[in-house]
């Protein structure tokens, strides 16, 4: 198992432009999620996914979009990059029924200049 | 890698020694908890987890305590090594709210040799 995956692993955009994060995992766990971390601060929940066609916001949802067209995948978009969307972004699954063991994928850092 | 949390609260500790981070967490509704380690450039790795009707759950070097009455958590390292040298999280679990995991903002251990 690849367990999650990230792409790209680094990223530089200009303010106003859009581009989208990839995640995937080969685990077939329901839930996958996206958090965002930034210096001095946990980890902070952008949006997330129980389900395959169901997506939901966390604390934090204001300029990106998610979708969730497959079990495995959880691209994350951002529609007009500001800096204050300077961070690392972490994508995380898990299955359900109970176990809440998270596996966090390595990670994209977005710096918006 | 990315230097995440450099204004962390930090603990410096003697290799061998023991380490205890401690946490507060806010839900009292909360029904499981998980320490989770971060190395530099990484994602969160899980390390530990306990449910809310439990008090102490010890694991390999580490043991989670956990205070419903003041609602605080403590993972304790046992003999600490250099490899332990991350930041620490911990999470709360609130089934009630869809299973969202909400993160504490870490602590930077850090251990001399």
């Amino acid at each position: 198992n690849a367990g999650v995956t990230q792409t790209p692993k680094f990223q530089v955009l200009k303010t106003g432009q859009s581009m989208t994060l990839q995640c995937a995992q080969d685990m077939n766990h329901e839930y996958m999620s996206w958090y965002r971390q930034d210096p001095g601060m946990g980890l902070r929940l952008i949006h997330y996914s129980v389900g395959a066609g169901i997506t939901d916001q966390g604390e934090v949802p204001n300029g990106y979009n998610v979708s969730r067209s497959t079990t495995e995948d959880f691209p994350l978009r951002l529609l007009s990059a500001a800096p204050s969307q300077t961070s690392v972004y972490f994508c995380a699954s898990r299955g359900t029924g109970g176990v809440y063991e998270q596996y966090f994928g390595p990670g994209t850092r977005l710096t918006v200049t | 890698g990315e230097s995440v949390g450099l204004h962390l609260p930090t603990l410096s500790v003697q290799e061998g020694d023991n380490s205890i981070i401690n946490c507060a967490y806010s839900n009292s509704a909360s029904d499981y908890f998980i320490w989770y380690k971060q190395e530099s450039g990484k994602g969160p790795q899980f390390i530990i987890d306990i449910r809310s009707n439990m008090d102490k759950r010890q694991g390999q070097r580490v043991t989670v305590l956990l205070n419903k009455t003041v609602k605080h958590l403590s993972l304790q390292i046992a003999a600490t090594q250099p490899g332990d040298s991350a930041v620490y999280f911990c999470a709360e679990n609130n089934r009630a709210a869809g299973n969202k995991l909400t993160f504490g903002g870490g602590t930077r251990v850090l251990v001399k040799p």
